[in-house]
């Protein structure tokens, strides 16, 4: 079972600050990364996605990916109260098959 | 430039019913999967269709049957449904060329009963 893992929070940040989302995974092989924002009753919206080790910056939004230890994260500068959502992690394994496993989400609330 | 559209929103069944969801996919896109989500989880995947045919899978049971149109649409069908059936169902869609990439339309959020 290739498990794709993350705290559900509510993570709570003050508005300005950095908000700091963690997604591990449990397949080595993995080779594709992405975040996607869900807000409470709509449908996940991708916003970042990454490949290779490092970060990734768009904006207020770095994703940093680091295969070794099996760990991706987003960061969010500049937290605004319109940023808080679930933010779900979601990975494409190793095998061929194309298709992402979503984490359970990270709950975001920043509060101004 | 139509995005992925669901229907309907909502939906009430009673334990044993059966259900159609409906899905037409973003403009230029081919590919199209369904994911159920349940109230606190991340979504998990049911099926993938690609040239009106089933193309992958995930570990639901036989009750859970789709079917994709020459036109790309799609639809979900569950039969004998169960009060856990009662989630979130999502459509996303995805070229054939940048499969990973989903656009998720806005759900249907299925209640038994």
């Amino acid at each position: 079972q290739k498990e794709v893992e993350q705290n559900s929070g509510p993570l709570s940040v003050p508005e300005g600050a950095i908000a700091s989302l963690n997604c591990t995974y449990s397949d080595r092989g993995s080779q594709s990364f992405f975040w996607y924002r869900q807000y409470s009753g709509k449908s996940p919206e991708l916003i970042m996605f990454i490949y290779s080790n490092g970060d990734k910056e768009d904006g207020r939004f770095t994703a940093q990916l680091n295969k070794a230890s099996q760990y991706v994260s987003l960061l969010i500068r500049d937290s605004q109260p319109s940023d808080s959502a679930t933010y779900l992690c979601a990975v494409i394994a190793s095998g061929g098959s194309y298709i992402p496993t979503f984490g359970r989400g990270t709950s975001l609330i920043v509060h101004p | 430039d139509a995005g992925v559209t669901q229907s309907p929103t909502h939906l009430i069944k009673t334990r044993g019913q059966q259900v159609t969801l409906r899905c037409s996919p973003k403009s230029g896109h081919d590919t199209v999967s369904w994911y159920q989500q349940a109230l606190g989880q991340g979504p998990q995947f049911i099926f993938q269709y690609y040239e009106e045919e089933e193309r992958q899978r995930g570990n639901f049971p036989d009750r859970f049957s789709g079917h994709q149109f020459p036109n790309y649409s799609s639809e979900l069908n569950v039969n004998a449904l169960l009060l856990g059936d009662s989630a979130l169902y999502l459509c996303a869609s995805s070229t054939g060329q940048n499969n990973e990439k989903l656009f998720f339309g806005s759900g249907t959020q299925l209640s038994v009963l």
